[in-house]
């Protein structure tokens, strides 16, 4: 059963042109919900932790959302820089210091 | 600081040979982690240790085995490799909040 669900799978996107990215869960007690990025050949990157519904974090042109369901991130006007396979992770009370990985969306942001 | 180093950065092996794969991390994290990673899979959890001298199993840990004998290290082998094992390995470290990762291994099994 998974327990961590992104979609879409892939993204493209105009310079400039505003999109979110989702990562449902089902997973009860969460103890919180983590955003990686993930440059091609790189391990992933930390970019925000959320640990409860209605909190919200931002970072430059990315800001992530939490619902008791599902978490968004925002990218506002990206730019191809911002390319890159985005993970999703949460970790559950009842699963101890181990954390589940959804399957990402990889984003591509054309000039 | 470093941060989460990995060695080596790729290999090929025949079936049936050995390898350790190396992790070191440098922030005095107590958790650490190793995944891998397959098209379409996602991370999966081998194997992760909450302290020194701890080990448990993850969701795939078959064929591995793991061993954390310094807090700042964490070795991951393969006693016999199959062509199943053909991936990129991650190490991770955490203090039980955000994850900070290596930057893999990539290993080949012909």
């Amino acid at each position: 059963e998974d327990q961590v669900t992104q979609s879409p799978e892939a993204l493209r996107l105009q310079e400039g042109e505003s999109s979110s990215l989702n990562c449902s869960y089902t997973v009860s007690g969460l103890r919180g919900l983590f955003w990686y990025r993930q440059d091609p050949g790189k391990g992933p990157e930390f970019l925000f932790t959320l640990y409860s519904a209605g909190e919200e974090k931002e970072k430059e042109r990315l800001k992530a959302t939490l619902t008791k369901k599902e978490s968004f991130l925002h990218i506002t006007a990206p730019k191809p820089e911002d390319s890159a396979t985005y993970l999703c992770a949460v970790q559950a009370d009842y699963a101890g210091n181990q954390f589940y990985f959804g399957t990402g969306t990889s984003l591509t942001v054309i000039p | 600081n470093a941060g989460v180093t990995q060695t080596p950065k790729f290999r090929v092996l025949k079936t049936g040979q050995s390898m350790t794969l190396l992790c070191a991390q440098d922030m005095n994290h107590e958790y650490m982690y190793w995944y891998r990673q397959d098209p379409g899979m996602g991370l999966r959890l081998i194997h992760y240790s909450v302290g020194e001298g701890t080990t448990a199993k993850g969701e795939v840990p078959d064929g591995y085995n793991v061993s954390r004998l310094k807090k700042q290290n964490f070795l991951l082998g393969l006693e016999s490799a199959a062509p199943s094992q053909t991936s990129v390995y991650f190490c991770a470290s955490s203090s039980n909040r955000e994850q900070f990762f290596g930057p893999g291994t990539r290993l080949t099994v012909l």
